[in-house]
């Protein structure tokens, strides 16, 4: 089946730190990856994807690679705010109509002090 | 559009009750979505909707009932509460022929079984 690993928290960086947060899978198909972020209090938003091998997702300053060779799909930003602060999701989701399941890894808590 | 809506925010149950989560979106979605958030864990889907009429067990269906009588509206039922339910739960939907398979979060309801 598809599993989702990511990078162990909490993190705490200070404010314009270097981020990354790896995170790994293993899927069957051709999966399309996803960053999902979680700010306190709220539900989950989509921070950015990627669909097939060598694509790059970004938004925000935010940025991930989709590496088919090492399964990997890294969230890295340069240099991170205190609005950074947050749950960070890596999923991913096999294509395909009808079969839109997402499968999460188990987050990386994210606090950045000024 | 109001995107997906989730009621009530917070719960408390005792061993036994039951009650409904309700979820609805307006954005004509087909696919919709029950997650559970755990410590740890991340999301793990419960059950899951590909069109009215039409639900299917996720990861962690036990303890939880579905129907989807319209596109707009899926409930979650929990018919006799136990303290393992106590969860954060999270709805979600998207369009079945999106490309990307983005979901669309609710902002959750955080339920509590003493």
């Amino acid at each position: 089946g598809n599993s989702v690993t990511q990078m162990e928290g909490p993190v705490t960086l200070s404010e314009e730190a270097f981020l990354t947060i790896n995170c790994t899978y293993t899927a069957t198909g051709y999966p399309s990856l996803f960053w999902y972020v979680q700010y306190p209090g709220e539900g989950l938003q989509l921070l950015l994807k990627a669909t097939k091998a060598d694509d790059k997702g970004s938004n925000k300053g935010f940025e991930a690679t989709y590496r088919k060779e090492t399964t990997s799909f890294h969230l890295e930003k340069g240099s991170v705010q205190v609005s950074d602060s947050a749950v960070y999701f890596c999923a991913l989701s096999d294509r395909g109509f009808g079969n839109e399941k997402l499968t999460f890894g188990t987050g990386t808590r994210l606090t950045i002090i000024p | 559009n109001a995107g997906v809506t989730q009621t009530p925010k917070f719960q408390v149950l005792k061993t036994g009750q039951s009650m409904t989560l309700q979820c609805a979106q307006d954005m004509n979605h087909e696919y919709m979505s029950w997650y559970r958030q755990d410590p740890g864990m991340g999301l793990r889907l419960i059950h899951y909707s590909v069109g009215a009429g039409i639900t299917d067990q996720g990861e962690v269906p036990n303890g939880y009932n579905v129907s989807r009588s319209t596109t707009e509206d899926f409930p979650l039922r929990l018919l006799s509460a136990a303290p393992s339910q106590t969860s954060v739960y999270f709805c979600a939907s998207t369009p079945t022929s999106a490309a990307y398979n983005e979901q669309f979060f609710g902002p959750g309801t955080r339920l509590t079984v003493l």
